[in-house]
């Protein structure tokens, strides 16, 4: 079966730096990918992994341990619009569909 | 990447109704993918639409229920037949190989 686990809520304060994990059961790998999203709107590309090792975007960097099934999502210098949920997805095939995990909900503190 | 445009962005609509959703791409692609995320759930794939073939149902979904066309490669349409209030969601649909989705269409039904 296909299997994706992140905690459900997180809280953090504003300026600081918070890591959300990912661990998954797959059939298959090919790729991980993280979104955000904000209430009532459509999820956000944030980063895609395919090799081990960390990608860094600006304040938002994702790491990937294949070995593992393990992924974290880091924000730093976070701000209030960071406040949104975090969605970890897994194509498990080429060409194949994405499988999401229930998502993360983080709640920025002032 | 591919532009994803979506319609309509939101509609509230009665039960026992049927709503039919829009999805234009910018360029040609094989697969389409519709998504339905539920209040306070993550995404789930309704089905694969291919062009010149029936579209692929995921378990739990079904044709009489959610229609799909593929007329031509670069456009899509899901139908939400019969609608109660448990079909009140976000609708998304997004293209292989890409990892943005459509601006989501947000369904209620009253």
């Amino acid at each position: 079966g296909q299997n994706i686990d992140q905690p459900t809520e997180m809280t953090a304060t504003e300026g600081a730096i918070v890591q959300i994990n990912c661990t998954y059961q797959t059939s298959g790998f090919n790729g991980l990918f993280w979104y955000q999203q904000h209430a009532g709107e459509a999820p956000t590309f944030l980063s895609y992994n395919v090799l081990d090792g960390l990608e860094e975007k600006g304040r938002f960097s994702s790491f990937l341990s294949r070995s593992k099934g393990y992924s974290y999502l880091l924000l730093k210098e976070l701000q209030m619009k960071d406040s949104a949920s975090y969605l970890c997805a897994v194509r498990a095939h080429r060409d194949d569909k994405i499988i999401f995990g229930k998502g993360t909900r983080l709640h920025i503190l002032p | 990447s591919a532009v994803i445009s979506q319609k309509p962005s939101r509609d509230i609509c009665q039960r026992g109704t049927s709503l039919t959703i829009q999805c234009q791409v910018d360029s040609q692609v094989t697969m389409m993918f519709w998504y339905r995320q539920q209040p306070g759930q993550s995404l789930t794939l309704i089905a694969t639409a291919n062009q010149g073939s029936e579209a692929t149902y995921e378990s739990g979904f079904v044709i009489d229920k959610f229609p799909i066309s593929r007329p031509n490669l670069t456009f899509s349409t899901l139908t939400v037949s019969n609608m109660s209030p448990e079909d009140s969601s976000i609708y998304l649909c997004s293209v292989d190989g890409e990892e943005h989705f459509g601006s989501g269409t947000r369904l209620t039904v009253v």
